[in-house]
C-alpha cells in the first residue's frame, strides 16, 4: 500500500500567520493517464471532512484562495495563509492513484 | 444540492454483521462513484471500497474477505456489509461520493463492536 506521511503532525498557529503542511508519499502518485490523484480535507471538531483541494492543486468549489496546493510526484504541500478560526482542526492528504486508496495521518492545526 | 445520510445500528457484537445504509438526495447514484470510508478513534481514516454508476465494487484488499458493497437504484441508496466484526472494527462511517476525490460526505454514524 502507498503510505502518506503528513508533517508536521500538529502545528499552532496564530491568526493571520501561514501554515504549512506537508504530505509525501511512499511511491510516485502520478498517474498511468498522467494525471496525479492527490487531494486535501479539513475535518473540523464535530464535522465530517471536507474537499479543499482535488488533484494536487484544484481548489474545490466554495473554498477560499487562501488554500493551495502544489507538489508533484511523491511530495506534496497545503498552504493556508491568513490563517481565521474557522481552518482550525485537522487536515489529511488523500492519494487515489494506486489501489488502495489512502490517507495520511493527519495534521492538526490549532491556534497559538 | 447533493446530500448523504448513514443510517444504521450504533452497536454491534462481536462476530455479527455491520450493515449501514446511505440515502442520497440531490443526485442520482448511476452517476459518478459512491464510497465508504471510516475514521477510527484518534485520527487515522481508512477508505473501505465503493461502488461505480454501473454498480461495479472496489474493495481495500485488507477488507476483501469480509466486505459488500451494494445499492437499490430505485431507493437512491448504497449500502455497505462488514462481516465477523470485532471490536477494531470500531469506527466512525461515512459515505461519501467520489467525483474530484471526495466531494460530498454524510454526516458519519459511530458504530461500537462490543459484547
Amino acid at each position: 500500500d502507498v503510505v502518506l506521511t503528513q508533517t508536521p503532525v500538529s502545528l499552532l498557529i496564530s491568526l493571520g500567520g501561514q501554515a504549512s503542511i506537508s504530505c509525501r508519499s511512499s511511491q510516485s502518485l502520478v498517474h498511468s493517464n498522467g494525471n496525479t490523484y492527490l487531494h486535501w480535507y479539513l475535518q473540523k471538531p464535530g464535522q465530517s471532512p471536507q474537499l479543499l483541494i482535488y488533484q494536487v492543486s484544484n481548489r474545490f468549489s466554495g473554498i477560499p484562495d487562501r488554500f493551495s496546493g502544489s507538489g508533484s510526484g511523491t511530495d506534496f504541500t497545503l498552504k493556508i495563509s491568513r490563517v481565521e478560526p474557522e481552518d482550525l482542526g485537522v487536515y489529511y492528504c488523500l492519494q487515489r492513484t494506486h489501489n488502495p486508496w489512502t490517507f495520511g495521518g493527519g495534521t492538526k492545526l490549532e491556534l497559538k | 444540492e447533493v446530500q448523504l445520510q448513514e443510517s444504521g445500528p450504533g452497536l454491534v457484537k462481536p462476530s455479527q454483521s455491520l450493515s449501514l445504509t446511505c440515502s442520497v438526495t440531490g443526485y442520482s447514484i448511476t452517476s459518478n462513484y459512491w464510497g465508504w470510508i471510516r475514521k477510527f478513534p484518534g485520527n487515522k481514516m481508512e477508505w473501505m471500497g465503493y461502488i461505480s454508476y454501473s454498480g461495479s465494487t472496489s474493495y481495500n484488499p485488507s477488507l476483501k474477505s469480509r466486505i459488500s458493497i451494494t445499492r437499490d437504484t430505485s431507493k437512491n441508496q448504497f449500502f455497505l456489509q462488514l462481516n465477523s466484526v470485532t471490536t477494531e472494527d470500531t469506527a466512525t462511517y461515512y459515505c461519501a461520493r467520489s467525483s474530484y476525490g471526495f466531494d460530498y460526505w454524510g454526516q458519519g454514524v459511530m458504530v461500537t463492536v462490543s459484547s
